[in-house]
């Protein structure tokens, strides 16, 4: 079985731009959480979806945001980039609401 | 708030045993966990402590005492592939997500 994908893997954008990042959970998987890393520190949580609606969100600016869809993939988008919105930003998946995630690889965005 | 304590980096040599501990300050959380992650790739679950006391996994153990605010993480037979990053994280008891609070991560650098 697939595991969790996330695409693209690495991304390089410019201040002020939007950005996109995509998550496909493992087949089953209801549950989509995403979090960001600063290289050098542990994940932090932005979002959760459970079944497409939002059941988390971390302390992170409006200039983010997310969504689930019906098949139960997930988009991060981020807007008006800024320098250190650059970061490894990592999707995990779960059958549950609470336990059990798996990690995706991750996308490493970097702005310029 | 909450906030995990480890340290930034260990150095073992094969076939060691290497103790990475992990103190925190929450109000209120469901479980201690451990993450690995090799070079900024996905965190893959390792192990968890919903109770106090010793969970054994192969090579891995783990231990949590609420009472001390303590937890740690025992590798032993450390192989050259256990190098990598070591995180703890807890899932918070107040609102119902799947929130997860990760320590800064400790390095683990394994020598022949």
């Amino acid at each position: 079985d697939a595991g969790v994908t996330q695409s693209p893997t690495h991304l390089i954008k410019t201040r002020g731009q939007h950005v996109t990042l995509r998550c496909s959970p493992i087949s089953g998987h209801k549950s989509v959480s995403w979090y960001q890393q600063v290289l050098g520190q542990g994940p932090q949580f932005i979002f959760q979806y459970y079944e497409k609606e939002e059941r988390g969100r971390g302390n992170f600016p409006d200039r983010f945001s997310a969504r689930q869809f019906p098949n139960y993939s997930s988009e991060l988008n981020v807007n008006a980039l800024l320098l250190g919105d650059s970061a490894l930003y990592l999707c995990a998946s779960s059958s549950s609401v609470n336990y059990g995630y798996t990690f995706g690889s991750g996308t490493r965005l970097t702005v310029v | 708030g909450q906030s995990l304590e480890q340290p930034s980096e260990v150095t073992a040599v094969e076939g060691a045993i290497v103790q990475i501990n992990c103190t925190y300050q929450t109000s209120g959380f469901y479980g201690l966990s451990w993450y690995q992650q090799h070079d900024g790739g996905a965190p893959t679950f390792l192990s968890y402590n919903g109770l106090d006391g010793l969970e054994e996994t192969g090579r891995f153990s783990s231990f949590l005492s609420r009472s001390d605010s303590y937890g740690y993480l025992l590798l032993q037979e450390l192989q050259m592939k256990d190098s990598a990053s070591y995180f703890c994280a807890v899932r918070p008891s107040s609102g119902n997500t799947g929130k997860l609070i990760f320590g800064q991560g400790t390095t683990l650098q394994v020598k022949p």
